[in-house]
């Protein structure tokens, strides 16, 4: 049971480059989410998914897109990286039948040169 | 929009000291107010949580109030210790009919000072 899993862990993009951060859970959570963390930011919501078959925005969306392959899947893709890209990413699922607790992924650094 | 700010942003106590942290939302339907503790280098994990029909409650060191007429919310943190030492995250969500709204704070770096 490895909960929510992020790849890659870290990555150095040059500018113009692009990249997709996938996730994957085993937690069987309907709702899934993108985040961007950067210092004095605090968690930023790029994209979510409430459901499979469904995605959308959240308050930092351009530059990104994302797919959510099915329940188990939500990938975040950056077509032309930026260096304002540089950030940590974390994926979460969301216990909706449950508490409403969100469970993160470890996050994956990026770097955009 | 929900809106929630957190105050402070930085804060330093000595070790066995206690630690307030508070967090104002914006949104009346907001009903469910979690607090997420982020170590170094590590991912948010939930240390706890209330929903909007209970005023207080408390996890052995940890405790967490609502006032939802003046709509914020705290931490307390007593008896701090090094380990006590992270990032401070409060949230206020929305749910209803399946759909969830949630809103963080910026976030509050706790230093305990040994």
């Amino acid at each position: 049971n490895a909960g929510v899993t992020q790849t890659p862990k870290f990555q150095v993009l040059k500018t113009g480059q692009s990249m997709t951060l996938q996730c994957a859970q085993d937690m069987n959570h309907n709702s899934m989410y993108w985040y961007r963390q950067d210092p004095g930011m605090g968690l930023r919501l790029i994209y979510y998914s409430a459901s499979e078959g469904t995605t959308d925005k959240g308050e930092v969306p351009n530059g990104y897109n994302v797919s959510r392959l099915n329940k188990r899947e939500f990938s975040l893709r950056l077509e032309s990286a930026a260096p304002s890209q540089t950030s940590v990413y974390f994926c979460a699922t969301l216990w909706a039948t449950g508490t409403g607790e969100l469970f993160f992924g470890e996050g994956s650094r990026l770097t955009v040169l | 929009g929900e809106n929630v700010e957190q105050h402070p942003s930085t804060l330093s106590v000595q070790e066995g000291d206690s630690a307030v942290i508070k967090c104002t939302y914006s949104d009346s339907a907001s009903n469910y107010f979690p607090w997420y503790k982020q170590e170094l280098g590590k991912r948010p994990q939930l240390i706890i949580d209330i929903r909007s029909n209970v005023g207080e409650k408390k996890d052995q060191r940890i405790a967490v109030t609502l006032n939802k007429t003046a709509k914020h919310f705290s931490l307390h943190i007593t008896e701090t210790q090094p380990e006590d030492s992270a990032v401070y995250f409060c949230a206020a969500i929305r749910s209803g009919a399946g759909s969830y709204q949630l809103t963080f704070g910026k976030g509050t770096k706790l230093s305990v000072i040994p």
